[in-house]
């Protein structure tokens, strides 16, 4: 059984950081491209960022595009995302997402709530 | 504003059929494939359709999708009250290089 169990959220000051974990487990995790997505409180579903399988292409959003950082472990079969200078728009549950070439996401964790305010 | 345009709500009677609309460009659903979500409040987004068309594994045929130049169309028959949910199509945009979500539809089983 494919399973996403995110980790790190929690109440973060504007312009700190946060990192980010997304435990994969029940599939092959170095052959598939990850992603994170985000929702806002009343908000619809934002893309963040994606990997590739083996980390050669990134992508961001241009909302975080120099703030975040997207990264991956294969061995540990973990995908994370590292925040930095938070803000309060940042505030959002973040979904750890498996995906395909095609962009679309399989598998959802259940997510991890993030709070950016002082 | 979001690149992919949806309905902000629709609803439809039990047993009935509901489309739900995805209106993008050349950029995004022209050229790209669209998938669609279906997202209940405090539960993890899960995948409805893929590829325009497919469905996966353990997604009833009451669940459809089409995509004509640059707009898609979720279609939803034998409405139940369990579909009440929020609805989001998402494509690639090859100009932004980015993956783009509708701003979500919200369906009411009436």
């Amino acid at each position: 059984e494919v399973q996403l169990v995110e980790s790190g959220g929690g109440l973060v000051k504007p312009g700190g950081s946060l990192r980010l974990s997304c435990a994969a487990s029940g599939f092959t995790f170095s052959n598939y491209n990850m992603n994170w997505v985000r929702q806002a409180p009343g908000k619809g579903l934002e893309w963040v960022s994606s990997i590739s399988s083996s980390s050669s292409y990134i992508y961001y959003a241009d909302s975080v595009e120099g703030r975040f950082t997207i990264s991956r472990d294969n061995a540990k079969n973990s995908l994370y995302l590292q925040m930095n200078s938070l803000r309060a728009e940042d505030t959002a549950v973040y979904y750890c997402t498996r995906g395909y070439s095609s962009s679309y996401f399989d598998y959802w964790g259940q997510g991890t709530l993030v709070t950016v305010s002082s | 504003q979001s690149v992919l345009t949806q309905p902000p709500s629709v609803s439809a009677a039990p047993g009935q059929k509901v489309t739900i609309s995805c209106s993008g460009s050349s950029s995004n659903i022209g050229n790209n494939y669209v998938s669609w979500y279906q997202h209940l409040p405090g539960t993890a987004p899960k995948l409805l359709i893929y590829d325009n068309n497919k469905r996966p594994s353990g997604i009833p045929d009451r669940f459809s999708g089409s995509k004509s130049g640059t707009s898609a169309t979720l279609g939803i028959t034998g409405l139940q009250t369990g579909d009440e949910a929020d609805y989001y199509c998402g494509t690639w945009d090859s100009s932004l290089s980015a993956l783009v979500f509708g701003g979500g539809t919200k369906l009411t089983v009436l």
